[in-house]
């Protein structure tokens, strides 16, 4: 059974910090990684895919990098602001077995960024 | 372009009652999950739909829960009857297709109150 683990489970950091967020998965027969966002009371917004045969994506100020064969991921930030403050969750897309199609998640960093 | 839209946003009921959630997906999405989020379990799917067919129901905690998707514009998860453990927040997910480089698109939620 797939397990997504997430490290740390929550960051505080000061305004201006560059900071790296962990992922890591159990079982490498994946479609793609994603890195969500989650803010309060709200739905998950996508920030990055990388497929399984990718190495890392970029957008403005997040790149995120995958390694299957070790089963991990990284978000990286660089330059965090206030408005960066959410938690972050990564999901890996099943690529076959019984999980097929399915996204497992892993629990989640909640990150903070203070003025 | 309008989002995945869900209907209500939030949902207060007393035991044993039957609860009714509503999910429109984004036009053009042939896939649509029903996903249930916790604090101990965090975001765990429960069915998914490809062109309205239910394809992986595994997820769906007892009988006494259902969705279906009687159109590719509209799908409902039905809980009769609710018990409290059933409190939760209910994302609706769609996405054009599973395999390679198509993010999941999530929906504001339903947030689901059990008395």
């Amino acid at each position: 059974k797939q397990e997504v683990t997430q490290i740390p489970a929550a960051l505080s950091v000061p305004e201006g910090e560059n900071l790296v967020l962990n992922c890591s998965f159990t079982d490498s027969a994946i479609y793609n990684l994603q890195w969500f966002r989650q803010d309060p009371g709200k739905g998950l917004t996508s920030l990055l895919l990388i497929q399984s045969s990718q190495r890392e994506q970029t957008s403005g100020r997040l790149n995120a990098s995958l390694d299957k064969s070790s089963g991990r991921s990284t978000l990286y930030i660089a330059a965090s602001q206030p408005g960066d403050s959410a938690t972050y969750l990564c999901a890996v897309l099943h690529a076959g077995g019984t999980s097929y199609g399915k996204l497992t998640f892993g629990q989640g960093t909640i990150l903070t960024v203070h003025p | 372009d309008a989002g995945v839209i869900q209907s209500p946003r939030h949902e207060v009921t007393e035991m044993g009652q039957e609860v009714t959630l509503r999910c429109k997906p984004i036009s053009g999405h042939d896939y649509l999950f029903w996903y249930r989020q916790t604090m101990m379990r965090g975001l765990e799917l429960l069915i998914y739909f490809n062109n309205n067919v239910p394809i992986d129901d595994s997820g769906m905690p007892e009988d006494r829960f259902s969705a279906k998707m009687p159109n590719a514009s509209f799908s409902t998860l039905k809980i009769q009857p609710s018990e409290p453990r059933d409190s939760a927040v209910y994302f609706c997910a769609s996405s054009r297709h599973i395999q390679g480089n198509q993010p999941q698109h999530f929906g504001d939620g339903t947030r689901l109150s059990i008395l």
